[in-house]
């Protein structure tokens, strides 16, 4: 669990600002993952890279954008176009593939001001 | 994606007892199934998972079926103790997708 980290705990929003939401990892994986957790839905996948430089869309990618620039760090921004954006956000990673266990990140409390 | 039913969404058993918390899955691609539970405040971690050439899994008092033509799999929960109590959320593979959780809360 200590091999992948999320920064900040809590991050708070005014409206029409973009907000940065870190995930480093340093257990060599090559997927990387986001979700948004909402009170009695479970889990909504975000976005997903399997690899560096590339990364798909989940179920609910409007309003968000991530970037994978080195392995250890797929970073999402909640920008001001995601209307309902307070949530608790988990990162998570794998070795790669679909059919093998996910690693998730302490999560990121976002609250809107 | 995919959609993961998973029932029930609350559950209350007696110190003791056992658990069970049924998922069903659409796609039947999806070849890995597995469970984390979350703990109040905490990130989910996994428990057990299960691959679809095996029909059960043990793992001490933890246990998981899969039923692939019915496209359900099941968590049991046996000698339930205070420290099962959690949100355990199930999913499948294909498409990334996690149900919507069950609440165990064991009552003393």
């Amino acid at each position: 669990d200590g091999g992948i980290t999320q920064s900040p705990k809590y991050l708070f929003r005014k409206e029409g600002q973009n907000v940065t939401l870190s995930c480093e990892q340093n257990l060599n994986h090559d997927a990387m993952y986001w979700y948004r957790q909402d009170p009695g839905q479970g889990l909504r996948l975000i976005y997903y890279s399997q690899i560096v430089n590339d990364f798909q869309k989940g179920d609910i990618a409007e309003g968000y954008s991530v970037s994978r620039e080195k392995k250890e760090s797929f970073p999402l921004t909640v920008t001001s176009a995601q209307k309902n954006p307070t949530a608790f956000y988990l990162c998570a990673s794998s070795m790669g593939g679909r059919s093998v266990a996910q690693y998730f990140g302490p999560g990121t409390r976002l609250l809107v001001l | 994606g995919e959609n993961v039913e998973q029932h029930p969404s609350t559950l209350s058993v007696q110190e003791g007892d056992s658990a069970v918390i049924k998922c069903t899955y659409s796609d039947s691609a999806s070849n890995y199934f597995p469970w984390y539970k979350q703990e109040l405040g905490k990130r989910p971690q996994l428990i057990i998972d299960i691959r679809s050439n095996v029909g059960e899994k043990k793992d001490q008092r933890i246990a998981v079926t899969l039923n692939k033509t019915a496209k359900h799999f099941s968590l049991h929960i046996t000698e339930t103790q205070p420290e099962d109590s959690a949100v355990y959320f199930c999913a499948a593979s294909s498409t990334l997708s996690f149900g919507a959780g069950t609440t165990v809360t064991v009552r003393a």
